[in-house]
């Protein structure tokens, strides 16, 4: 079983609307949570870093939250752009360790 | 020019056939990763390289083998490609670790389709 899940897989909103995609994970001990964002036919980029003591950070219209409590962690895109039309992957590291844990991602399209 | 390129970014091949996927940085670090992703899946571990002389398997390394030739450049084989090897791959980088906070950098990804 995947120890981090994304919900929802998928989502289309109108532009300018905002949505919220989720990361629930099971990785332990913890280390960090990254958000990524991957275009079509690019690489991943990463987004924002959420350690242990971090409840909330952001990035322009991208603010990331971390439960480190409820092991939960949520994207949320303000004012969404076409450009925001993405795959947006949670990724979590473990403490001491080399191996880090990809959520299968949410595809976010955005439409005029 | 990108921090890492991948080549080919596009190989269509048939079963049995020896691949090579290359991978070059020019962000100076020395931590390296082959990565593999399936539609639905997350990103899959192949293998990684902390050094020159470090080669480490990953989660699915079975099927591949990599060779570290420099600090700068990372390859990924497939020495009797099969059509689930077919997939998008991708190279990155990384330094400090991940687990203490480094950033991924990712390339371009490589798309090989066995036939």
């Amino acid at each position: 079983k995947n120890q981090v899940e994304q919900s929802p897989q998928s989502l289309i909103i109108l532009e300018g609307k905002n949505c919220t995609l989720q990361c629930n994970y099971t990785v332990s001990p913890f280390s960090n949570l990254r958000w990524y964002k991957q275009d079509t036919g690019r690489g991943p980029v990463s987004l924002t870093i959420m350690t242990f003591s971090e409840n909330t950070k952001s990035n322009g219209r991208y603010t990331a939250t971390l439960d480190a409590d409820t092991k939960q962690s949520s994207l949320h895109i303000t004012a969404s752009q076409l450009s925001d039309s993405a795959s947006y992957i949670c990724v979590v590291s473990r403490s001491n360790d080399y191996k880090l844990s990809f959520g299968a991602g949410t595809t976010v399209t955005v439409r005029a | 020019d990108a921090d890492v390129t991948q080549t080919p970014r596009n190989r269509i091949t048939k079963t049995g056939k020896r691949i090579m996927l290359e991978c070059s940085q020019t962000k100076g670090h020395d931590r390296m990763y082959w990565y593999r992703q399936d539609p639905g899946l997350g990103l899959q571990l192949i293998y990684y390289s902390f050094d020159v002389k470090d080669i480490n398997k990953g989660e699915i390394s079975d099927g591949y083998s990599v060779s570290r030739q420099a600090q700068a450049k990372f390859s990924l084989s497939l020495e009797s490609a099969i059509p689930n090897q077919t997939a998008l791959y991708f190279c990155a980088t990384s330094d400090p670790a991940p687990h203490d906070t480094g950033e991924l950098f990712f390339g371009e990804g490589s798309r090989l389709t066995v036939l």
